[in-house]
C-alpha cells in the first residue's frame, strides 16, 4: 500500500466532536476516492472526487459528513459532530484516471467515546 | 439480495493446499472483476483486475470469471502462511469506475 498515506491513523473524539480524516493520493493519481468498513461489513463506497470536484458523492451520508480535494494538498473527510455509529475504519484509495484500479491507503480508524 | 455475495469463513487449509475462493454478483452489468487483499490493520492490496471471462494467471494466483454464471473465482496454489488474511472480491460496470465490494473471505493458512 505504499503511496497512498493517510494521516491519522488512529483518531479518537467524543461525541459531538469534529473528525478530520486526511489523504494523500499516489503521486500523479488525481483521482480520490473515499470508502467506509466496518466489522463484519465489506467496504462501502461513500464519495469520489477528482481535484477540486465532486464527481459521485451517492454513498455519503446526507447530513455531518464532507469531502474536498482542494487544487494543493490532500483530500480531506471531514465528520461534524460524531457519534458512535460513525466509529469504523476509513480507507481512501487513489487511481491516475477514472477507469483504472486504486490503490488503498492503510486507512485510518476512528474512534467515538 | 446483495450485488455482491461472499462467503465470510475463516477458510482454514493447510500449507501448500489449493485455495479456491468465489463470489457471485447479480448485475450482469458488471464488466470489471478484482480480487483484493488484506492483512489486518492494513489497506485492501489489488491482486488481481481482468475484465473479461476465462483465466488470468499471475505466479501463485488464478482468476477465474464466468460471466454467464456470474461467478468469479480466485485460487491460490501452493498456499504459504503469509496468504493468511481477508480476500476481497469486487466488480464494477463501464464507465464510472467505482467498485462494488463483497465482504470478504478470511483464510487461514497454518504450517
Amino acid at each position: 500500500n505504499a503511496g497512498v498515506m493517510q494521516n491519522p491513523r488512529h483518531l479518537v473524539r467524543r461525541r459531538g466532536q469534529e473528525a478530520r480524516l486526511r489523504c494523500s493520493p499516489m503521486k500523479g493519481h488525481s483521482h480520490v476516492y473515499w470508502y467506509r468498513q466496518l466489522p463484519e461489513e465489506g467496504l462501502k463506497f461513500m464519495v469520489y472526487l477528482q481535484k477540486e470536484n465532486i464527481i459521485d458523492e451517492s454513498g455519503m451520508p446526507k447530513e455531518r459528513f464532507s469531502a474536498e480535494f482542494p487544487k494543493e494538498g490532500p483530500s480531506i473527510l471531514r465528520i461534524q459532530q460524531v457519534v458512535r455509529g460513525d466509529s469504523a475504519a476509513y480507507f481512501c484509495a487513489s487511481s491516475p484516471t477514472g477507469t483504472q484500479p486504486q490503490h488503498f491507503g492503510d486507512g485510518t480508524r476512528l474512534s467515538i467515546l | 439480495q446483495k450485488e455482491v455475495e461472499q462467503d465470510p469463513g475463516p477458510l482454514s487449509v493447510p500449507e501448500g493446499a489449493i485455495v479456491s475462493l468465489n463470489c457471485t454478483y447479480s448485475n450482469s452489468a458488471f464488466q470489471y472483476f478484482m480480487w483484493y487483499r488484506q492483512y489486518s490493520r492494513k489497506g485492501p492490496e489489488l491482486l488481481m483486475y481482468t475484465y473479461s471471462s476465462g483465466n488470468k494467471e499471475d505466479g501463485r494466483f488464478t482468476a477465474q470469471v464466468d460471466k454467464s454464471s456470474k461467478y468469479i473465482s480466485l485460487f491460490i496454489r501452493d498456499s504459504q502462511p503469509s496468504d493468511s488474511a481477508t480476500y476481497l472480491c469486487a466488480v464494477s460496470k463501464g464507465g464510472s469506475y467505482i467498485p462494488t465490494f463483497g465482504r470478504g473471505t478470511s483464510l487461514i493458512v497454518h504450517p
